[in-house]
């Protein structure tokens, strides 16, 4: 059964830059069948898609963001990553990764399952 | 961008009722391409319904979603204890994939 595991600091200081991981057990990462995705929900508020990358390394993001996002993917670690530069109290929130259906496979770009979530506050 | 917008805000009921909720998108969303999610307190949201009318693997099925172009809702019949959360509808017609802000399900 596929899981997926949030892990990076709880705590980053404003204009730094938050990295976070994402470690993906229980099938592969290199499926061609999957991207891999970033989501994120600030307390108490909805839900933000970041962007999404492939076992190939292609990504694509929410132009509605600003370039400050990046993500990357080590197939070998079964891991893929988000980098978030300058950040702002604004970037407080809890940052999902979670599997995310193709249409070419699935029909769709659908999010499941999804880790459980870490929680990142921005504060000096 | 698509813009969803849920409601209602928050739904009062009680178990063994049935539940309605909407979801209106700014713009037809493409071959309905909608996902609904339920969420508990201090849970990872978990998919229900795919391409609007699709349940998703181990879903009950007194879960059941329709709808097509701007209007889509997610119904839920006999309300049992551990339904009651917030739910989200996502559209992933077209990039960036947008959510709703949430409808909050609670007993009554």
């Amino acid at each position: 059964q596929l899981q997926l595991q949030e892990s990076g600091p709880g705590l980053v200081k404003p204009s730094e830059t938050l990295s976070l991981t994402c470690t993906v057990s229980g099938d592969s990462i290199n499926s061609i069948s999957y991207y891999w995705a970033w989501i994120r929900q600030p307390p108490g508020k909805g839900l933000e898609w970041i962007g999404s990358i492939y076992y190939s390394g292609n990504t694509y993001y929410n132009p509605s963001l600003k370039s400050r996002f990046t993500i990357s993917i080590d197939t070998s670690k079964y891991q893929f990553s988000l980098q978030v530069s300058s950040v702002t109290a604004a970037d407080t929130a809890v940052y999902y990764c979670a599997r995310q259906t193709t249409v070419a496979v699935s029909g769709g770009n659908w999010f499941d399952p999804w880790g459980q979530g870490t929680l990142v506050t921005v504060s000096s | 961008e698509i813009v969803l917008t849920q409601s209602p805000g928050t739904l009062s009921l009680s178990p063994g009722e049935s539940a309605t909720l909407s979801c209106r998108a700014s713009q037809s969303v493409s071959s309905s391409y909608l996902a609904w999610y339920q969420q508990k307190p201090g849970q990872a949201p978990r998919l229900l319904i795919y391409g609007a009318s699709s349940r998703a693997t181990g879903i009950p099925d007194r879960f059941s979603g329709s709808g097509s172009g701007t209007d889509f809702t997610l119904t839920i019949s006999r309300l049992e204890p551990e339904d009651f959360a917030v739910y989200y509808c996502q559209q992933y017609g077209s990039s960036p994939y947008t959510f709703g802000q949430g409808t909050k399900l609670e007993i009554k």
